[in-house]
């Protein structure tokens, strides 16, 4: 079985600096993982996966995440904030390819000027 | 390419009452599925088709929620009768194969 948990439901972090959203995930298989974002009133975009091969996944808008086995994470980074991150973040882990996405409870990022 | 189309984007409705929830995939994408997403929460799977056979209805409440994938293309989720704890936000998704989910903007619920 596999679970999802996102530490800290809220995140603040000043225009500029460094975004750390943290995933740690539990699979009984090689997992599959993701991070979607959600803007108020809209579905969720993909911001970046992991399946195989390199760990260290980049994805649109400059974030980027990496997986690590042995600490089971994969945590969400992005260099400099923009206002335009400001939205609900959600990690999330499927079994394998073509499978139900099981999700953590979300984060949601605030950036202030 | 257009995406993942939901209709309506909104509906209110009182308890015991039914309602209908629509979804249009994107074009060829075999897979589809219904999340269900309580406020507060990340979304959880209804269901889930391919082509127009179920894969995973496990987390279904079938003594209320029922749904369908016509002909593998359009699918309709429904409730009957709908409780307070129905409000939510479903969202439906669907994805080629192996390939990540695309998801629409979801039909936000809420049971008076």
């Amino acid at each position: 079985a596999q679970s999802v948990t996102q530490l800290g439901s809220h995140v603040s972090v000043s225009e500029g600096a460094l975004v750390l959203l943290r995933c740690n995930y539990s699979s009984s298989v090689p997992p599959y993982l993701f991070w979607y974002v959600q803007y108020p009133n809209q579905g969720l975009q993909l911001l970046l996966k992991y399946t195989t091969g390199a760990t260290l996944v980049k994805g649109i808008n400059g974030f980027e995440a990496e997986f690590k086995k042995s600490e089971t994470s994969f945590h969400l980074t992005k260099p400099s904030a923009h206002m335009s991150d400001a939205a609900e973040y959600f990690c999330a882990v499927s079994a394998r390819a073509g499978t139900a996405l099981i999700f953590g409870k979300g984060t949601t990022l605030s950036v202030s000027s | 390419e257009a995406g993942v189309a939901q209709s309506p984007r909104y509906k209110i409705i009182e308890k015991r009452q039914s309602v209908a929830f629509w979804c249009n995939p994107i074009s060829g994408h075999a897979t589809l599925y219904w999340y269900q997403q309580i406020l507060g929460q990340g979304p959880k799977l209804l269901i889930q088709f391919q082509n127009n056979g179920v894969v995973d209805d496990s987390q279904l409440p079938k003594d209320r929620f029922s749904a369908e994938r016509l002909k593998g293309v359009d699918s309709t989720l429904k409730i009957q009768p709908a409780k307070l704890e129905d409000s939510a936000v479903y969202l439906c998704a669907s994805s080629l194969s192996t390939r990540p989910q695309f998801f629409g903007p979801g039909t936000r619920l809420t049971v008076l």
